[in-house]
C-alpha cells in the first residue's frame, strides 16, 4: 500500500527565515511527485512535478528537490504571503491516482 | 489562464437524498477525477475518468456514487443516496496526460443534515 509522510505537520517562520518540508514515500514503481499549495477552503493549487530522482525544480521562493524515497520543498526567505498547507501527492505505477500526504501547514509572520 | 471551474459551491442535503456535484475541466484535458477532502483529513482519491470510461476508483467509490460526462465541457458527479459520513468538500481535476499535471477546481462543499 502507498505511503506518504509530511513533516513537520505545522511550522512556524518569521518572514525571511528559510526552512524546508519534507515529504517521505514508499509506492510502487514512483512515476512522478507532486506538489501542491492548499489555502483554508480551496482546492490545492499545483506547483511542480517531479519526475526522477535527482530532479530538481524553482517557483520564485520555492524549490522542490526529489530523491528515491524523499522529497523536500525548501522555502527560501518566505512572505506571509506563503502561509499555506504544502502538500505532496506521488504518482504510483499505472495509476493515474495521487496520494496525498497530510500535509505541512506553514505560518509565516510578518 | 484556463482553470477548472464547480457548482455548487455549497450543497445542504438531507441524508438520503440524491446530490449531482459539477465540474467544467479545462478544455483541452481528457483525463478527470474527483477526490474529496473530509474536514481536517486528506484530499482522497474516488475516481479518475477518461474516454467515457471509468479508469481507476478507490474503495469509497462505492455503488452510491457514479460519474458521467454528459456533454462535451461538463463531468458530474452523482450521489444516490447521501450519508451523513458524505459530507465533505469534493474536487474535480483534469489533466492533459495520464501522468501529467492535475489541475483542481475549487471544491464544492457538501454537507448531509
Amino acid at each position: 500500500e502507498d505511503q506518504v509522510t509530511q513533516s513537520p505537520e505545522a511550522l512556524r517562520l518569521q518572514e525571511g527565515e528559510s526552512s524546508s518540508l519534507n515529504c517521505s514515500y514508499t509506492v510502487s514503481g514512483l512515476r512522478g511527485l507532486f506538489w501542491y499549495r492548499q489555502d483554508p477552503g480551496k482546492g490545492p493549487e499545483f506547483l511542480f512535478t517531479l519526475y526522477s530522482a535527482g530532479e530538481e525544480k524553482e517557483k520564485e521562493r520555492l524549490k522542490a528537490t526529489l530523491t528515491k524515497k524523499e522529497s523536500f520543498l525548501h522555502i527560501t526567505a518566505p512572505k506571509p504571503e506563503d502561509s499555506a498547507t504544502y502538500l505532496c501527492a506521488p504518482l504510483s505505477g499505472s495509476a493515474r491516482q495521487l496520494t496525498f500526504g497530510s500535509g505541512t501547514q506553514l505560518t509565516v509572520l510578518p | 489562464e484556463p482553470e477548472v471551474t464547480q457548482t455548487p459551491s455549497h450543497q445542504v442535503t438531507q441524508m438520503g437524498q440524491e446530490v449531482i456535484l459539477r465540474c467544467v475541466p479545462i478544455s483541452n484535458h481528457l483525463y478527470f477525477y474527483w477526490y474529496r477532502q473530509i474536514l481536517g483529513q486528506k484530499v482522497e482519491f474516488l475516481v479518475s475518468f477518461y474516454n467515457n470510461e471509468i479508469s481507476e476508483k478507490s474503495e469509497i467509490f462505492d455503488d452510491q456514487f457514479s460519474v458521467e460526462r454528459p456533454d462535451g465541457s461538463n463531468f458530474t458527479l452523482k450521489i444516490r443516496s447521501t450519508k451523513l459520513e458524505d459530507s465533505a468538500m469534493y474536487f474535480c481535476a483534469s489533466s492533459e496526460a495520464p501522468l501529467g499535471e492535475q489541475f483542481f477546481g475549487p471544491g464544492t462543499r457538501l454537507t448531509v443534515l
